[in-house]
Parts: structure tokens; C-alpha cells; sequence
């Protein structure tokens, strides 16, 4: 499979802990974005990578929020000190350059409890 | 205003009909739309892209773009319950990031 893949499929937490979630984009994406999807809304920006380079990130990724490239390659996003309302669907996407389609991973639900 | 609105669902249609949905978006300066599918606690699948205005055509899906009018739309003919979806409009307004509508609801009746 050459898609985007995200791991874990689904995380249990309880209120306070911290998690990290993974993504791996497809290999010649050198866009990554980290979304953010809660029932009956779409998807909405959390913040992008360039390669390396994280170049944006919404005003909705608060201090706890943390992510990184490291060589460009996968991203990992962590949340620390997790609250109710982290609870959601957490989407990986990539895509060739500027404007170019997003494709997306299978998601990381969220639920904290 | 939000960037990208949808019509309000849930939309019911039945099996082998035309299923219409549409999109309006708020930045002028748009070039890249799409429409994505999701199921059910699935993520979005691509479906459709289109660039310039007019028609594109893939398959049962037709999306049509009027950007004076800033406005998108989606076809989906001879639907089938397998379409049964929420359909997603995306909009780039600017270089980096998608904006998307809420959704619409579709469901295929047999």
C-alpha cells in the first residue's frame, strides 16, 4: 500500500495524559498537513510541513499542541495534557506541491476521557 | 461568513437518480476545488478535482465550476447505495491549506 498511513487507528486516553500520533505520507509528497475532524463538521486545518519545515499552523493548535518532520519523512503530532474536548478525529495528508490534491490517511480517533 | 458553505442536508434520492450537490466559496482568488467522500468513521476520499470553469466529467461524477458566480457543484448520476456518503467541498483560498465545507449527507434509497 503506498498511501498515507497513520498510526494509531484509534487512542483511548484519559484527561491530563499526553499522546503522540504518527503519520507516514506518500513517499514523493513533500507536503504534510495534520487536520482536525469532530462530528458533523469537515476537516479543519491544525498545521503543514514543507519537507522538514514546518511553514503554518492554525490558531486552533493551542501550546499543548506540538508536531514535527524530522527529515522530512514521517510526522508525528503530540498533544500533551489532554482534555475532553482534544476528543476527535485526527487526519494525516499529503500531497505533490502547492495546490495539488490532498490525499488523506485513515485518521486517528481521539477520545479522552 | 464561512469560506466554503454546502447545501444543507440530509439529501435523499432514489436508487438510478441524479444526485445535485453544491458548494459556495468566499475567496475570490481561488484555484484549486475539490470533493471528497467519506463513509461513515472513514476519512476523505478524493473524488473529484477541477481548475478551470466548466464541466469535468469522471465516470457517473460531474463537477462544475462557476468562479464569477464562486460557486462548485457535483453530480452524481445513476446513483447507487454504495454512494450513500457525506460529500465534502474543498477550496484552496491560499497556498497552503484545504478549507471545507461541512458536508453534505447523501443517501441512496433502493
Amino acid at each position: 500500500d503506498t498511501g498515507v498511513s497513520q498510526d494509531p487507528r484509534h487512542k483511548i486516553t484519559k484527561r491530563g495524559q499526553n499522546v503522540t500520533f504518527r503519520c507516514d505520507p506518500i513517499s514523493e509528497h513533500n507536503r504534510l498537513y495534520w487536520y482536525r475532524q469532530t462530528l458533523g463538521q469537515g476537516p479543519e486545518f491544525l498545521t503543514y510541513f514543507q519537507n522538514e519545515a514546518q511553514l503554518e499552523k492554525s490558531r486552533l493548535l493551542s501550546d499543548r499542541f506540538s508536531a514535527e518532520r524530522p527529515k522530512g519523512s514521517f510526522s508525528t503530532l503530540e498533544i500533551q495534557r489532554t482534555e475532553q474536548g482534544d476528543s476527535a478525529m485526527y487526519l494525516c495528508a499529503s500531497s505533490l506541491a502547492v495546490g495539488y490534491e490532498q490525499y488523506f490517511g485513515p485518521g486517528t480517533r481521539l477520545t479522552v476521557t | 461568513q464561512k469560506e466554503v458553505e454546502q447545501n444543507s442536508g440530509p439529501l435523499s434520492v432514489p436508487e438510478g437518480a441524479i444526485a445535485s450537490l453544491n458548494c459556495t466559496y468566499s475567496d475570490r482568488g481561488s484555484q484549486s476545488f475539490f470533493w471528497y467522500r467519506q463513509y461513515s468513521g472513514k476519512s476523505p476520499e478524493l473524488i473529484m478535482s477541477i481548475y478551470s470553469n466548466g464541466d469535468k466529467e469522471d465516470g457517473r461524477f460531474t463537477a462544475q465550476l462557476n468562479k464569477a458566480s464562486q460557486y462548485v457543484s457535483l453530480l452524481i448520476r445513476d446513483s447507487q447505495p454504495s454512494d450513500s456518503a457525506t460529500y465534502l467541498c474543498a477550496v484552496y483560498p491560499n497556498d497552503y491549506k484545504l478549507s471545507f465545507g461541512a458536508g453534505t449527507t447523501v443517501t441512496v434509497r433502493a
